[in-house]
């Protein structure tokens, strides 16, 4: 079972600044998902990332994969609190291709 | 607004009832999934549903009872539950692949918060 290590897994922030979140594997991801899930809500699905080296923006949203594919990460430019929530990587493995591992995921408050 | 639909939105039983949660979507996804998920965690992997044929059942103990009366519909019947079980129930979608498989892009329900006394 390929394992998702996610950090932080707490981040308390005041509006306006930056912050970053990493997802890593041992093993190499075929793709990656980043979800937020905002209090009392399904997680919503932000990004898919496929190819090594991949950068992907989504307004103050940058996402990038690892040349190796074993890691990604999350940066948010000027958070904002409506960006508060969980926000969690997830991958295909596991043995089925139809079961998604998610990471533990990093909690998110964004202050105003 | 979320294209999968799930109720109710709260539900408060006793260990000696029955009830059902309920998931629908109208997005053509042949795979559908039900996931339990605790406060401030991830959510857990509990059943997955394949062209209408349960593909995956992560030992979940048989208190609960998923079913998919069509590609459409999934339910998840409850049957003596335990206060432990108290969670958020998703449910979700995706596409299946040719190859077998999802692509990963799940589309989840708003959930339902399940509270067992």
């Amino acid at each position: 079972t390929q394992l998702l290590e996610q950090s932080p897994q707490f981040l308390s922030i005041q509006e306006g600044e930056n912050l970053t979140v990493y997802c890593n594997s041992s093993s190499v991801f075929s793709s990656l998902q980043w979800y937020r899930q905002e209090p009392g809500e399904g997680p919503v699905l932000l990004v898919t990332v496929v190819t090594g080296g991949e950068v992907k923006k989504l307004k103050r949203l940058t996402f990038q994969f690892g040349d190796a594919r074993k890691d990604s990460s999350l940066h948010i430019t000027a958070a904002q609190p409506g960006d508060t929530g969980l926000y969690l990587c997830a991958s295909l493995g596991g043995g089925s291709n139809y079961k998604l591992t998610f990471g533990k995921g990093t909690l998110l408050t964004v202050n105003p | 607004d979320t294209e999968v639909t799930q109720t109710p939105k709260h539900l408060v039983m006793g260990m000696t009832n029955k009830k059902s949660l309920k998931c629908e979507q109208h997005m053509g996804h042949r795979a559908m999934y039900w996931y339990k998920q605790k406060a401030k965690k991830p959510p857990e992997l509990m059943f997955v549903y394949s062209y209408e044929k349960l593909s995956i059942n992560e030992s979940v103990p048989s208190r609960f009872s998923p079913e998919c009366p069509n590609s459409s519909l999934l339910n998840l019947h409850l049957h003596a539950l335990q206060p432990e079980d108290s969670a958020l129930y998703l449910c979700a979608s995706s596409q299946a692949t040719i190859a077998g498989g999802s692509d990963g892009e799940l589309f989840f329900g708003e959930g339902s918060r399940l509270t067992v006394l």
